[in-house]
């Protein structure tokens, strides 16, 4: 059973710090994905992941970026959080084997800046 | 560029009513199709979805959807809704590469 683990279900930060959100998985997928969800808004995508240390820009990349070093990992960082970055930020996973294209959600981390 | 749009933002239904939960895509190329749940404070998890073959798909828990491609349609239905239903729903599309469209979310309410 696919595993999606993110570091944190809430987080407050103070404006201007900068703010690591990590994600892991347990199933040796190639995908990595960012989303943050908004109410009305569904969820938007801030950066994704092919394989290690690739990286390509979402529909909303601006203020964020991301590290893969590891193909289980996949961070999200805030560089300097302000108020318009609260928010759920969920991560996911999904494998190009076996036509498969489903992703896998962690359980989403709520981010409080204030 | 892919798109999709969900038509209704909520939907309230009364226990046992049948639901139907509209969504249209827009798309330059063939895509996979998905229906995902979020229950309360937790992440989406995989509903159904349609890669090829039968354009009608089920899910375990008796929901179904059917791929209309001439209406670039997907809409998810349920003859007879349970509280536990209760849920946002998100229909998405993604490309071969495996990158995914979202749309709004549609909150599903049922009422005893």
């Amino acid at each position: 059973d696919v595993k999606v683990t993110q570091s944190s279900r809430y987080l407050v930060k103070r404006t201007g710090e900068k703010v690591f959100l990590e994600c892991v998985q347990d199933m040796d997928h190639e995908n990595m994905f960012w989303y943050r969800q908004d109410p009305g808004l569904g969820l938007r995508l801030i950066y994704f992941s092919y394989d290690v240390k690739m990286k390509e820009k979402g529909d909303i990349p601006e203020g964020y970026s991301v590290s893969r070093e590891k193909k289980e990992r996949f961070s999200l960082i805030l560089e300097s959080a302000s108020t318009n970055q609260t928010s759920m930020y969920l991560c996911a996973s999904s494998t190009r084997l076996y036509n498969a294209y489903e992703q896998y959600f962690g359980p989403g981390t709520r981010l409080t800046v204030t | 560029a892919q798109s999709v749009t969900q038509l209704d933002s909520q939907v309230p239904v009364f226990e046992e009513a049948p639901v139907e939960l509209r969504c249209n895509y827009s798309s330059s190329v063939s895509v996979y199709l998905f229906w995902y749940v979020q229950y309360p404070n937790q992440g989406l998890q995989l509903l159904l979805k349609y890669l090829s073959g039968s354009t009608l798909v089920e899910s375990i828990n008796g929901f179904e959807a059917e791929f209309n491609k001439s209406q670039t349609s997907f809409h998810l239905r349920k003859p007879s809704v349970h509280i536990s239903d209760t849920a946002e729903y998100f229909c998405a599309v993604s490309d071969y590469a495996g990158k995914s469209t979202f749309g709004d979310g549609t909150t599903l309410t049922v009422k005893p």
